[in-house]
């Protein structure tokens, strides 16, 4: 199994700022998600992180607005630029195990 | 494409009625895995199962049971003697995991238990 580490679990940001999201897993993994949930919605994966690469980012979803990175095997951050209201979101990192996808706490982000 | 469709969006029950949630999936990958995922208030993801393309047997855990029918492209999941912990929002999954893709999940059901 794995353990992740979300911080902050929440925030209350000001539109026009950026805010970073860590997630520390406690064992090495190749590969990290980041998803994001709107309110009243199902998960929406954003980018695939890879260590040493570049991330893959889906379709609507694109590198100036949620910078990635991937600096070891063991973390990784996810930045929400030049936020707007419709950034409020829970977004929650992922990590792929044997048997399951091991989710974050999430972090509960509401723009203002 | 894959895609995960949940047509309920949310079931009322009375507690200890039986409820079962649907989840039909569309995916070209003969090789593939089905996921459900609980999400309680609290907003955690709290893995349910995980059920391979190549074993349709179906499964039971406690009050809990999985119908995996690849003929109709379904993956539903039964609650027997619903409690109103069961109350929370429950999500059916798809991923073609030895490609180490993403999961695509459904839409979710949200799950009124009642006392």
């Amino acid at each position: 199994s794995a353990v992740i580490s979300q911080k902050p679990s929440r925030d209350i940001c000001q539109r026009g700022t950026s805010l970073t999201i860590q997630c520390q897993v406690d064992s090495q993994v190749t590969m990290m998600f980041w998803y994001r949930q709107q309110p009243g919605q199902s998960l929406t994966l954003i980018a695939t992180a890879n260590q040493g690469s570049e991330a893959t980012y889906e379709s609507g979803f694109v590198i100036d607005k949620f910078p990635i990175s991937r600096p070891n095997l063991t973390f990784s951050t996810l930045t929400v630029s030049n936020m707007s209201p419709e950034d409020s979101s829970i977004y929650l990192c992922s990590v792929k195990g044997d048997t399951e996808a091991f989710f974050g706490q999430g972090t509960r982000l509401t723009v203002v | 494409a894959q895609k995960v469709t949940q047509a309920q969006t949310e079931i009322s029950v009375v507690e200890k009625e039986d409820v079962t949630l649907d989840c039909v999936y569309e995916t070209r990958d003969t090789t593939y895995y089905l996921f459900w995922y609980k999400q309680p208030p609290s907003g955690e993801l709290v893995f349910l199962i995980r059920r391979n393309s190549f074993d349709e047997q179906n499964e039971i855990s406690g009050r809990y049971s999985w119908n995996f029918q690849k003929s109709t492209s379904s993956f539903n999941f039964t609650i027997t003697a619903s409690q109103v912990v069961d109350s929370a929002v429950y999500f059916c999954a798809l991923s073609d995991w030895e490609y180490g893709n993403k999961l695509v999940f459904g839409a979710g059901t949200i799950l009124r238990v009642k006392s």
